[in-house]
């Protein structure tokens, strides 16, 4: 299987704050990653996929980068809709794996 | 427009089996498969397996083999996923997703709570 590694695990940062996710994997996985947001008690939403294509819809602050086992989600300037908790997905092999998430929190 | 409609919270004894459903709408239900992720209380997200619904080819998630079985309805553009022999570590939400096998998922059901307690 392949194992995701997420880090940090938690951050705090304040609205306009650049903020930036880090996803590892533990082979290559030829950009075949997702990024998910999830807000408490609700579905996980698509934010990117490919590693760096937005979902429609999505705003344009969000932006993913990265290649072989090292992936990257950015968001330039942190809104306050934004504080939820991050997860990058691999969909390269069966099983598809999550990474262990990532909680953006209000400094 | 494109949705995925979960059946309700359930409550279980250990041991038993629960069928959680997913309604989908909005399109053609046989273009996709579903897959089903759960997500146990506080913790993050586990791919169970996917259906296809075009011809009803599975993939499931080798921890969960011999206990999961993913079907589909056609004529109600429906899938379903049952569960049995559960445990207590097998209380989450339980999703269902729209998606192929291997691909990002957009479309998700809003989650079914299964509680498994004695």
């Amino acid at each position: 299987d392949i194992q995701m590694t997420q880090s940090p695990s938690s951050l705090s940062a304040s609205v306009g704050d650049r903020v930036t996710i880090t996803c590892r994997a533990s082979q290559g996985i030829s950009n075949s990653l997702a990024w998910y947001q999830q807000k408490p008690g609700k579905a996980p939403k698509l934010l990117l996929y490919a590693a760096s294509r937005l979902e429609t819809g999505v705003p344009s602050r969000f932006s993913g980068s990265g290649s072989g086992t090292d992936y990257t989600l950015t968001i330039s300037s942190l809104q306050p809709e934004d504080f939820a908790t991050y997860y990058c997905q691999q969909y390269y092999s069966t099983p598809l794996t999550f990474g262990g998430g990532t909680k953006v929190k209000i400094k | 427009q494109v949705q995925l409609v979960q059946s309700g919270a359930e409550v279980k004894k250990p041991g038993a089996s629960v069928k959680v459903s997913c309604k989908a709408s909005g399109y053609t239900f046989t273009s996709y498969g579903i897959s089903w992720v759960r997500q146990a209380p506080g913790q993050g997200l586990e791919w169970m397996g996917w259906i296809s619904a075009y011809n009803g080819n599975t993939n499931y998630a080798q921890k969960l083999q011999g206990r999961v079985t993913m079907t589909t309805d056609t004529s109600t553009s429906a899938a379903y996923m049952e569960l049995r022999s559960l445990r207590s570590d097998d209380t989450a939400v339980y999703y269902c997703a729209r998606g192929l096998l291997w691909s990002a998922y957009s479309v998700w059901g809003q989650g079914t709570l299964v509680t498994v307690s004695s």
